[in-house]
């Protein structure tokens, strides 16, 4: 079965880290991705990870153990304009015309002055 | 401003009825997609085309009917439409294999 686990919420303080951790178990693995959802807003891309390791990008920063079926998003000088949710996106492996994201529950970001 | 659009933004409409949601990308891309948010903000794809043919089609009742007239272009016909209907639909685009690019969503709201 496709399963992909994500808190449901969190909070932090505004300058502070904080890692949103997501695990998967899925049919298939062909890539993580992240995105950016702010309340009543599209998703927006963040990250994409295919291979083992970490991809930094300014102050959001995406890991991922395909072995463990785990990835996390660091996010780095929290401004109050990080608050939203975050989604995790595994694509599963299919046939090669084909693009299909299995997404988390989302976690709901809250930064705090 | 190359993007991805949708129309309407907002619909609110009586059970029973039929309606649609237009979907327009000028980003060049080559395959588009449908996805539903519940209320509990899920994410759930339901339709995928690449070059106008369909490649994904989830277990999504047949009363929805996509329709893919040309490459930038993905409409959704609901039929007879429910309350369990009610939710944001989201049309995205992509270059295969790439990061999607989402419209700003249109949320139905089924009385």
């Amino acid at each position: 079965g496709q399963n992909i686990d994500q808190p449901t919420e969190m909070t932090a303080t505004e300058g502070a880290i904080v890692q949103i951790n997501c695990t998967y178990q899925t049919s298939g693995f062909n890539g993580l991705f992240w995105y950016q959802q702010h309340a009543g807003e599209a998703p927006t891309f963040l990250s994409y990870n295919v291979l083992d390791g970490l991809e930094e990008k300014g102050r959001f920063s995406s890991f991922l153990s395909r072995s463990k079926g785990y990835s996390y998003l660091l996010l780095k000088e929290l401004q109050m304009k990080d608050s939203a949710s975050y989604l995790c996106a595994v694509r599963d492996r299919v046939p090669y015309n084909t693009d299909k994201l299995i997404f988390g529950t989302g976690t709901r970001l809250q930064v705090f002055p | 401003d190359t993007a991805v659009s949708q129309t309407p933004k907002y619909l609110v409409t009586q059970m029973g009825n039929d309606k649609s949601i237009k979907c327009e990308q000028n980003l060049g891309h080559d395959t588009m997609y449908w996805y539903k948010q519940d209320s509990k903000k899920f994410l759930k794809i339901m339709f995928s085309y690449n070059n106008k043919e369909l490649i994904i089609n989830e277990t999504v009742p047949n009363r929805f009917s996509p329709k893919s007239p040309d490459k930038a272009h993905l409409n959704l016909h609901i039929n007879s439409l429910e309350l369990g209907d009610s939710a944001v639909y989201f049309c995205a685009s992509s270059h295969i294999r790439n990061e999607q690019f989402f419209g700003p969503g249109t949320r139905l709201t089924v009385l």
